[in-house]
């Protein structure tokens, strides 16, 4: 069974500044998805950024940054430029691919973002 | 609102008795998931939809757990029988074709 680790449960970072947050699973597949998810205290889990197994380049979303280590099975979240409103658990989380009918999805435990003014 | 809605948002019960929970997911989608989530937990698959059709079920899903979708529009989850380990938070998420799942607000259960 597929297994997502996040060894990180609280991270602090000052306003306008970067963090990083860490993210490491396990699987025998080669096609698969990884995803990070931002839960904010309304509990609504929201798409943050999604990263394809099978392309090579880190997937970009504005601040938002991953760096896909595959071989390694890391898939870490760099936050740039850090706002108040960033603040929230933070969830990685990990489907199989194309081949799967299923897209059912395995999260880790959550790393609790807080950001300092 | 096109986005996933779930009914309630909060339920208090006493133990043993029953409570089902509702989820309306995004228009035209044909995948929906339950899942489960407790307090400093990610969230567990409880069980998928595709269509009307429960394609399948967490070991989590005890025999008091029963989940529907009628028609393949929106879904029930329905626990007989509640116990204080099924206070938790539970998810509703939808999609079609695409990569990512949506989320509901979630309908948070407790038992008293």
């Amino acid at each position: 069974a597929q297994t997502v680790t996040q060894s990180q449960p609280e991270m602090s970072v000052q306003e306008a500044e970067t963090v990083t947050l860490s993210c490491t699973y396990d699987t025998s597949e080669s096609d698969y998805y990884l995803f990070w998810y931002k839960q904010p205290p309304s509990r609504q889990m929201i798409l943050v950024i999604r990263q394809e197994a099978y392309k090579q380049q880190n997937a970009t979303e504005n601040r938002f940054s991953v760096n896909f280590q595959k071989a390694a099975k890391s898939f870490s979240l760099k936050i740039s430029d850090s706002q108040l409103g960033d603040a929230a658990m933070y969830f990685c989380a990990y489907r199989s691919g194309r081949g799967s009918t299923l897209g059912r999805l395995y999260f880790g435990r959550g790393t609790q973002l807080t950001v300092w003014p | 609102d096109t986005g996933v809605s779930q009914n309630p948002r909060h339920k208090i019960t006493k133990r043993g008795q029953n409570v089902t929970f509702r989820c309306d997911p995004i228009s035209e989608h044909n995948r929906l998931y339950w899942y489960r989530q407790t307090l400093g937990q990610g969230p567990e698959f409880l069980t998928y939809f595709q269509n009307e059709a429960q394609l399948e079920k967490s070991r989590l899903l005890s025999d008091r757990f029963s989940a529907e979708r009628p028609k393949g529009s929106f879904s029930t989850l329905e626990i007989q029988r509640t116990e204080q380990g099924d206070s938790a938070m539970y998810l509703c998420a939808s999609r079609e074709g695409s990569i990512e799942a949506f989320f509901g607000q979630g309908t948070r259960l407790t038992v008293v």
